[in-house]
This record gives C-alpha cells, sequence and structure tokens, in this order.
C-alpha cells in the first residue's frame, strides 16, 4: 500500500498562475514532510519542508500547506515560471527512524508561456 | 563538486550479470542512503548507512542486493545476478546526520542517480 499519495500525474498551469500540487499520506507516525524538484537525468533536489507541529511554511514563491487532520499536504507555487516545470515528488519521514523518506509517485508540472 | 556524485550515470548489463554502483556522499556528511526508482515511480528506500555501520537494510528487495560503506565514506551497492525487474534508476543521497527520536530532520541531497537497464 502507498503510504504517500500523488494522484495527479500531472498538471499544467500558465505562467504567471498559481500551482497547487496535491499529496495524501496515511501513515500517522509521519512527522515530517518534504517537496523535492526533479529535472530529467537530475536527482530530487530538496524545496520545501513542513513539521507537523505547523500548518504553513512559506519560501518565497512556494508555500507548503498541512492539514493534519485530512492527512493531507498542498504546494502553492506563484506566480508560476516555465523554470518551475518539473516533476514534484511529496516525502515524508518519521521522527523516530533514520529520517528514511518515503515519496510519492510524483506530479509532473508544465507551466507555459 | 561539492555535490553527491554517482557513478556510472548509465549502466546496461546482461541477465546474470553482477553490477557495482558507486556513490560519493558529501565530504563529511554522516548518513548515507540508497533509493531505488523505478519508471513512472517515486524512488524507494533500499538501505541506510550511518557512518560505516550498515544500520537498516529493510528495503533490500533480495539477498542480490549488497551495499557497502567500509571507510564511512563512498558506498558501493553491488547486485548480483541482475534481472530484468533491476532495471531502474539508483539514486544515492547523503545527510549530515541522521534523524532520531528528538533531533531535528537533517536534508538528504540527492546524487543524479545510475540508471540501470538489464536486458
Amino acid at each position: 500500500d502507498q503510504q504517500v499519495k500523488q494522484n495527479s500525474p500531472s498538471l499544467s498551469v500558465q505562467e504567471g498562475r498559481i500551482s497547487i500540487l496535491n499529496c495524501d499520506y496515511t501513515n500517522s507516525m509521519f512527522d515530517y514532510f518534504l517537496w523535492y524538484k526533479k529535472y530529467p537525468a537530475e536527482g530530487p533536489t530538496f524545496l520545501i519542508s513542513i513539521s507537523s507541529i505547523k500548518d504553513k511554511n512559506e519560501d518565497g514563491r512556494f508555500t507548503v500547506f498541512l492539514n493534519k487532520s485530512a492527512k493531507h499536504l498542498s504546494l502553492h507555487i506563484v506566480p508560476s515560471q516555465p523554470g518551475d516545470s518539473a516533476v514534484y515528488f511529496c516525502a515524508a519521514s518519521e521522527r523516530s527512524g533514520y529520517s528514511t523518506l518515503t515519496f510519492g509517485k510524483g506530479t509532473m508540472l508544465l507551466v507555459s508561456p | 563538486g561539492a555535490g553527491v556524485s554517482q557513478s556510472p550515470r548509465y549502466k546496461v548489463a546482461k541477465r546474470g550479470q553482477d553490477v557495482a554502483l558507486r556513490c560519493d556522499p558529501i565530504s563529511g556528511h554522516v548518513s548515507l542512503f540508497w533509493y531505488q526508482q523505478a519508471l513512472g515511480q517515486g524512488p524507494e528506500f533500499l538501505t541506510y548507512f550511518q557512518n560505516e555501520a550498515q544500520l537498516d537494510k529493510s528495503g533490500l528487495p533480495s539477498d542480490r542486493f549488497f551495499a557497502e560503506r567500509p571507510e564511512g565514506s563512498v558506498s558501493t551497492l553491488k547486485i548480483q545476478r541482475t534481472q530484468q525487474e533491476d532495471s531502474a534508476v539508483y539514486l544515492c543521497a547523503s545527510s549530515f546526520l541522521g534523524g532520531g527520536a528528538g533531533l531535528s530532520y537533517n536534508e538528504q541531497f540527492f546524487g543524479p542517480g545510475t540508471r540501470l537497464t538489464v536486458l
């Protein structure tokens, strides 16, 4: 069973608009959540994270929202830029572990000019 | 550069062949992780090292998979008698510290991966 789910394989957005990428999880032991961005032929690059004690974390154009009761998080990118086009992975970690990451399948974001 | 490097970047193997994939973590990073990413999937955890100690190998899919980090720096993932289902991108990541109860999370830095194709 997938513990981290990204149900949208792809998303297309126009430049300047908001991109919203969604992620759901099932494991109640997860207490740290991350978003990674991946370009073709490169490894994932850390983008932004949030601890379970918060419901929002903002870094420039990127904001992550966490709804613990719904076991749902989302990444907002505003305004979207063509350079944001990439695959975005949601990942989660348990504090009690070794920070091993459990990833979703990813969402491919395409931002068109 | 100062990032995580992996070699080779691409490897084509015939079924039944043994392969060895190398990871050079960021200097000074204590923790090292291996992940397997199949086509269309997210990375999946294989194994974890803290310095030279392999503390978790629960994600290794079979006893054909073996990983080592003998001096607590470079790590090698070895796959014996490769099968077609082993075809994937193998990602290595390192972090300064591990996680654990009471500790803040430490960001993992990923290498570019090795794409293994087994014919």
